[in-house]
């Protein structure tokens, strides 16, 4: 059982190139979250989703972009990468509903370096 | 709004118990998780309280006083693989949003 798989794990960009990170969950979580961990910043929540064809804006969403197409998968794009999008990122999913709690099941991370 | 306070370090002594603290300020607030984070890893969850009182697993347990709008993560029996980061974290309406973590120094 993969539960959250993310790629790529690794990436190192420079200014002003794009990309995009999968996120991908074998659960048949509804919801799913992007986040990003800096330093001494916690987990910062960038963009979620709570159902396929729907995304919401986190608490830094500028620069970011994401789709869900497809229940299971959760994508991340960044359009013109800045060296303030260096960081390790994290997608986490759930299953639906406020009383189930906030269990979140995270992948193994992302890290991300813009030159 | 929404923010949550934590103790950015603490430090205890293999073999005892701690307690870290988490005051959150947010409306329309569900519940309190906890998770855990090793130094390289993903984080992990440990709890979640969405009522008032104590939920115990194991050697670890966690508190939540909506009312004074704080919780707590208590761990016993402290062990050195216990060192780690340690978030907190509100669920409000379909977002989760973390506190900064503290950073549990366990001493031998």
């Amino acid at each position: 059982n993969a539960g959250v798989t993310q790629t790529p794990k690794f990436r190192v960009l420079k200014t002003g190139q794009s990309m995009t990170l999968l996120c991908a969950q074998d659960m048949n979580h509804e919801y799913m979250y992007w986040y990003r961990q800096d330093p001494g910043m916690g987990l910062r929540l960038i963009h979620y989703s709570v159902g396929e064809g729907t995304t919401a804006k986190g608490e830094v969403p500028d620069g970011y972009n994401v789709s869900r197409l497809k229940k299971q998968n959760f994508l991340l794009g960044l359009e013109s990468a800045a060296p303030s999008q260096t960081s390790v990122y994290f997608c986490a999913s759930k299953s639906s509903g406020r009383v189930s709690g906030g269990e979140l099941f995270f992948g193994e991370g992302s890290r991300l370096t813009v030159l | 709004g929404q923010s949550l306070e934590q103790p950015s370090e603490v430090t205890a002594v293999e073999g005892a118990i701690v307690q870290i603290n988490c005051t959150y300020q947010t409306s329309g607030f569900y519940g309190l998780s906890w998770y855990q984070q090793h130094d390289g890893g993903a984080p992990t969850f440990l709890s979640y309280n969405a009522l008032d009182g104590l939920e115990e697993t194991g050697r670890f347990s966690s508190f939540l006083s909506r009312s004074d709008s704080y919780g707590y993560l208590l761990l016993q029996e402290l062990q050195m693989k216990d060192s780690a980061s340690y978030f907190c974290a509100v669920i409000r309406d379909d977002k989760i949003i973390f506190g900064k973590g503290t950073r549990l120094h366990i001493l031998p």
